[in-house]
């Protein structure tokens, strides 16, 4: 059974750090991974997918990186700001198959 | 990009009537969409997958009887939630699989409030 785990829970940084969240899968057997965010109250909004023949792929201050072998994924934002502050949410899939999602990050960016 | 609308954004029922909440690809064709059950401060739950044209698939212990989901066409599923109690409330999301780049895309989300 597929479960994914993200760490930390919970994160605050002040604005401009870079940093990056882990993602951690236990079948490597997987489709594609995606990546989310998740404002309060709101739906999710699509990061990054990156497709399982892929090592990682980016958007704007955005890069995430994909190691199957080892289970592995992670989320680095590049200079943080105030507006990047939401929860991150890391899912696998099969093809055609259903998300399993990891329980998030919780990222505030401090003025 | 690939877009998924979802109606109403807010709801608030008394006990006892029922919920309907609409899913929509704007832009792509879904034969699958998929919906959840989030409460606060968790991650999503899946409850069912939406076939077009078929039954859906629910989640064990998700009863199929008070989520009625229909997908009558390529583009809009819509959850029924019946006879709803308080114990209904919560936030549902729905979601559909686009092609490459775009992968899950997920609708805004409905807040339900029984009261």
């Amino acid at each position: 059974k597929q479960e994914v785990t993200q760490i930390p829970a919970a994160l605050s940084v002040p604005e401009g750090e870079n940093l990056v969240l882990n993602c951690s899968f236990t079948d490597s057997a997987i489709y594609n991974l995606q990546w989310f965010r998740q404002d309060p109250g709101k739906g999710l909004t699509s990061l990054l997918l990156i497709q399982s023949s892929q090592r990682e792929q980016t958007s704007g201050r955005l890069n995430a990186s994909l190691d199957k072998s080892s289970g592995r994924s992670t989320l680095y934002i590049a200079a943080s700001q105030p507006g990047d502050s939401a929860t991150y949410l890391c899912a696998v899939y099969n093809q055609g198959g259903k998300l399993i999602f990891g329980q998030g990050t919780e990222l505030s960016v401090k003025p | 990009g690939a877009v998924v609308s979802q109606h109403p954004s807010w709801v608030i029922c008394k006990s006892g009537t029922s919920v309907k909440i609409e899913c929509r690809s704007l832009d792509f064709q879904a034969t699958t969409m998929f919906w959840y059950r989030q409460f606060p401060k968790q991650s999503l739950m899946l409850m069912a997958t939406s076939n077009e044209g078929s039954k859906a698939t629910y989640e064990q212990g998700v009863e199929k009887d008070k989520f009625l989901i229909n997908h009558a066409s390529l583009t809009l599923s819509t959850l029924t939630v019946t006879s709803a109690h308080p114990e209904d409330s919560s936030f549902y999301i729905c979601s559909a699989l686009d092609r490459p780049p775009y992968g899950y895309t997920f609708g805004s989300g409905t807040r339900l409030t029984v009261v």
